[in-house]
C-alpha cells in the first residue's frame, strides 16, 4: 500500500536559518506528492504540490522536487521566519487507473518552532 | 468564496455515548472527505464521497462509525458507542474531485472530539 515517512523529531531553528525536512514515500502507481501546513489553531493548507517526476512545486519560499529516483520529496525554504512555525505534513495522492478521486495519504507530520 | 465548515468545533463525551458531527463543504465540490487526525499522527482518511455515493471506506470502523451525506452536499459523521480511542480531531476536506484528476482538497478547522 501507500506510505509517507517524514523525518521524526520536531525542527527548532532561528531565524534566517535553513530548513530542510525529509520526506519520502511508498506508492503503486504514479502519485502527486503535496506539502500541507498546519498553523497553530487553524485548518490545514496546501503549500504546494508536484504531479509527476521532476516537478518543483514551490510558495512563500519554500520548495520541494518530486525524486522519483530516490522516491522523495523533501522541503526547503533558504531563510525561515517566526511566522513560518506550525506543523506540516508530506502527503500523496495516488490515481493509478484512474479510480482514485484524490485520497490522501499523509506522512506524520514535523513541527518547526523558529525562534527568534 | 466560503471554506468548509464543521461543527461543533469541541466535543467532550464519555465512553460508550453517542456523538455527530456536521461538514458542509464548500459549493460545487463534488468529493467529500472525513479524516480522523490522532495527536502526534497525520490525517487517516476514513470515508470518501462522490456526490453523495461512497466511494472508499475501507479504513472506517463500521461496528461504531457510520457517516452518509444528504443530497451530495453536507454530510454527517456519527460515532456510536464511543471508545477512549476515538479521542482525534475529525477533519472534514471537500474538492472538486473527478475520477484520475488530483484537485486541490479543502480542509476545514476540524471537531476536536474528547472521550473520557
Amino acid at each position: 500500500g501507500n506510505s509517507v515517512t517524514q523525518m521524526e523529531g520536531p525542527v527548532t531553528l532561528s531565524e534566517e536559518a535553513f530548513l530542510t525536512i525529509n520526506c519520502t514515500y511508498t506508492a503503486t502507481g504514479y502519485p502527486s506528492l503535496f506539502w500541507y501546513v498546519q498553523y497553530p489553531g487553524e485548518g490545514l493548507q496546501l503549500l504546494l504540490k508536484a504531479t509527476k517526476a521532476d516537478d518543483k512545486g514551490s510558495n512563500k519560499g519554500f520548495e520541494a522536487t518530486y525524486r522519483k529516483e530516490t522516491t522523495s520529496f523533501h522541503l526547503e525554504k533558504g531563510s525561515v521566519q517566526v511566522s513560518d512555525s506550525a506543523v506540516y505534513f508530506c502527503a500523496l495522492s495516488d490515481d493509478a487507473g484512474g479510480t482514485s478521486y484524490g485520497k490522501l495519504t499523509f506522512g506524520q507530520g514535523t513541527i518547526l518552532t523558529v525562534h527568534p | 468564496e466560503a471554506g468548509v465548515a464543521q461543527s461543533p468545533r469541541y466535543k467532550i463525551i464519555e465512553k460508550r455515548q453517542s456523538v455527530a458531527f456536521w461538514c458542509n463543504p464548500i459549493s460545487g465540490h463534488a468529493t467529500l472527505y472525513w479524516y480522523q487526525q490522532i495527536l502526534g499522527q497525520g490525517p487517516k482518511l476514513l470515508i470518501q464521497f462522490q456526490n453523495n455515493g461512497v466511494v472508499d471506506d475501507s479504513q472506517l470502523p463500521k461496528d461504531r462509525f457510520s457517516a452518509e451525506r444528504l443530497k451530495g452536499v453536507d454530510s454527517t459523521l456519527k460515532i456510536q458507542p464511543a471508545k477512549l480511542e476515538d479521542s482525534a480531531v475529525y477533519l472534514c476536506a471537500s474538492s472538486l474531485g473527478y475520477a484520475g484528476v488530483t484537485y486541490e482538497q479543502y480542509f476545514g478547522p476540524g471537531t476536536r472530539l474528547t472521550v473520557t
